[in-house]
């Protein structure tokens, strides 16, 4: 079936240092892609999404591009900030078209600075 | 996350105790998600409803019910509480679309003792 699979956490990097988040996915069909953003104590907010190969999904200064030959959807950015402290997850919509999410573990994130 | 209400915010209760978690929302989307969300683990679905007056069973369903007799409630029911069921429930909504995103609630912290 469906999957999603996360680089494991906790990821702790320095202010303005690069980051990558890596996701990969097993899936049949031409899924969309997300990436999920959860601040300590609330719900899960949508961050980028790409719904083809080779789209580009953008937002607040994060990345993820959709590739299709590699199955992934690693999520950058280029300069981290303390506010930037969260955790992260990659999700997939399912095969099925009914827009049921098959989600990532979560990679934690921890900015330190 | 406007448009999504859940409640109780938290909940402490006794092992075999009847629970029911409440969700409304007011964004008319057709479907509506119930996940768990425990460390290491990630999201996982454990029922869903497409559309008023449908469900389905996700991939944790056991030990919950959910009804669905208005676009706009999707209670989930704890008949009869287990420890193991201690864990921060999410509900979500979303177009049945499979691109586009699912939105979050704030979530439920429920602990079982």
């Amino acid at each position: 079936g469906d999957s999603v699979t996360q680089m494991e956490g906790p990821v702790t990097l320095s202010e303005e240092a690069f980051l990558t988040i890596n996701c990969t996915y097993t899936a049949t069909g031409y899924p969309s892609l997300f990436w999920y953003v959860q601040y300590p104590g609330e719900g899960l907010q949508l961050l980028l999404k790409a719904t083809k190969a080779d789209d580009k999904g953008s937002n607040k200064g994060f990345e993820a591009t959709y590739r299709k030959e590699t199955t992934s959807f690693h999520l950058e950015k280029g300069s981290v900030q303390v506010s930037d402290s969260a955790v992260y997850f990659c999700a997939l919509s399912g095969s099925s078209n009914t827009g049921k999410l098959i989600f990532g573990q979560g990679t934690t994130l921890q900015v330190k600075p | 996350i406007a448009g999504i209400t859940q409640a109780p915010t938290s909940q402490i209760l006794a092992a075999g105790r009847r629970m029911t978690l409440r969700c409304t929302q007011d964004m008319r989307h057709n479907a509506m998600y119930w996940y768990r969300q425990d460390l290491g683990l990630g999201l996982r679905l454990i029922h869903y409803s497409n559309t008023a007056g449908t469900t389905g069973k996700g991939e944790v369903p056991d030990g919950y019910s959910v009804s669905r007799a208005n676009t706009d409630d999707f209670p989930l029911t704890l008949a009869s509480a287990v420890p193991s069921q201690t864990s921060v429930y999410f509900c979500a909504i979303s177009d049945t679309k499979g691109d586009q995103p699912q939105h979050f609630g704030d979530g439920t912290r429920l602990s079982i003792l």
